[in-house]
C-alpha cells in the first residue's frame, strides 16, 4: 500500500503566478481534504472533496479550487499567488462509509514558496 | 466555534523522562479527537482516534485519554526518536472538518 501520495514534493514560483498540486489517496478511500500549513501552526482546512464533489470548504477565498477525479484523486489548483501562500499543502485521505468519516491519512505535503 | 488548545508549546525531555501532553478542546458536539505526530518538513502520521470520555488508547510508549474537555497524550520512557510535534485535532458531529491545536514540539535528549 503506497499510502497517500503528492506531487510535487517542492515548488517556487513567484507573486501572480498560478500553482497546481496533485494528490493520490491511499488505497480504499474516497475522500481527499486539503490543508495549509504554516510554519509553527496547525494545518488549516481548505477543503473536501467527496464524489467529485467539494463537500466542505473552510475559510479560504475563491482563488483556491479544487477538482476530484472519478479515480479519486485529486488537485488543489491556487491562483494569483500571494507571498502569503507560502506553506506546506497537505492532502488527506479517508473513507467515507456508513454515514461517517473514518480517520484521515496524510501525504507528505508539498512545499510551496512564493518569491 | 471550534477551538484546540495544546499545551505547552515546546517540551524538552531527558530520555526515560515520562510526561505529558495536553489538549484542551471547545466543540459544540465531539464525534472524535485526533492525536497526529509530525516530523519537521513532513505530512502528520495518524497516531489514535478516541470517541468517548473515559476511552483510553496505548501504542509502544504513547497512551492517550480524554475526558470530556480535554485529552492527554501520556509518554512513558521517551527515546530521542520520539521527538517531534504532536498535534490533537478535533472533529464535531455531522462530519465536520478537523481542527488542529498548533502543537506540542517534543525533544527528548540522550
Amino acid at each position: 500500500d503506497a499510502g497517500v501520495t503528492q506531487s510535487p514534493t517542492h515548488l517556487i514560483k513567484t507573486r501572480g503566478q498560478q500553482v497546481t498540486l496533485r494528490c493520490s489517496p491511499k488505497s480504499g478511500h474516497d475522500t481527499v481534504s486539503w490543508y495549509q500549513q504554516a510554519l509553527g501552526q496547525g494545518p488549516q482546512f481548505i477543503f473536501q472533496y467527496y464524489e467529485e464533489e467539494e463537500r466542505q470548504r473552510g475559510n479560504f477565498p475563491d482563488r483556491f479550487s479544487g477538482h476530484q477525479f472519478p479515480n479519486y484523486s485529486s488537485e488543489l489548483n491556487v491562483n494569483a499567488l500571494l507571498l502569503g501562500d507560502s506553506a506546506l499543502y497537505l492532502c488527506a485521505s479517508s473513507f467515507f462509509g456508513g454515514g461517517a468519516e473514518r480517520e484521515q491519512f496524510f501525504g507528505p505535503g508539498t512545499r510551496l514558496t512564493v518569491l | 466555534e471550534d477551538q484546540v488548545t495544546q499545551s505547552p508549546e515546546a517540551l524538552r525531555l531527558q530520555e526515560g523522562e515520562s510526561s505529558s501532553l495536553n489538549c484542551s478542546y471547545t466543540v459544540s458536539g465531539l464525534r472524535g479527537l485526533f492525536w497526529y505526530r509530525q516530523d519537521p518538513g513532513k505530512g502528520p502520521e495518524f497516531l489514535f482516534t478516541l470517541y468517548s470520555a473515559g476511552e483510553e488508547k496505548e501504542k509502544e510508549r504513547l497512551k492517550a485519554t480524554l475526558t470530556k474537555k480535554e485529552s492527554f497524550l501520556h509518554i512513558t520512557a521517551p527515546k530521542p526518536e520520539d521527538s517531534a510535534t504532536y498535534l490533537c485535532a478535533v472533529q464535531a458531529t455531522g462530519n465536520t472538518p478537523l481542527v488542529f491545536g498548533k502543537g506540542t514540539r517534543l525533544s527528548v535528549i540522550a
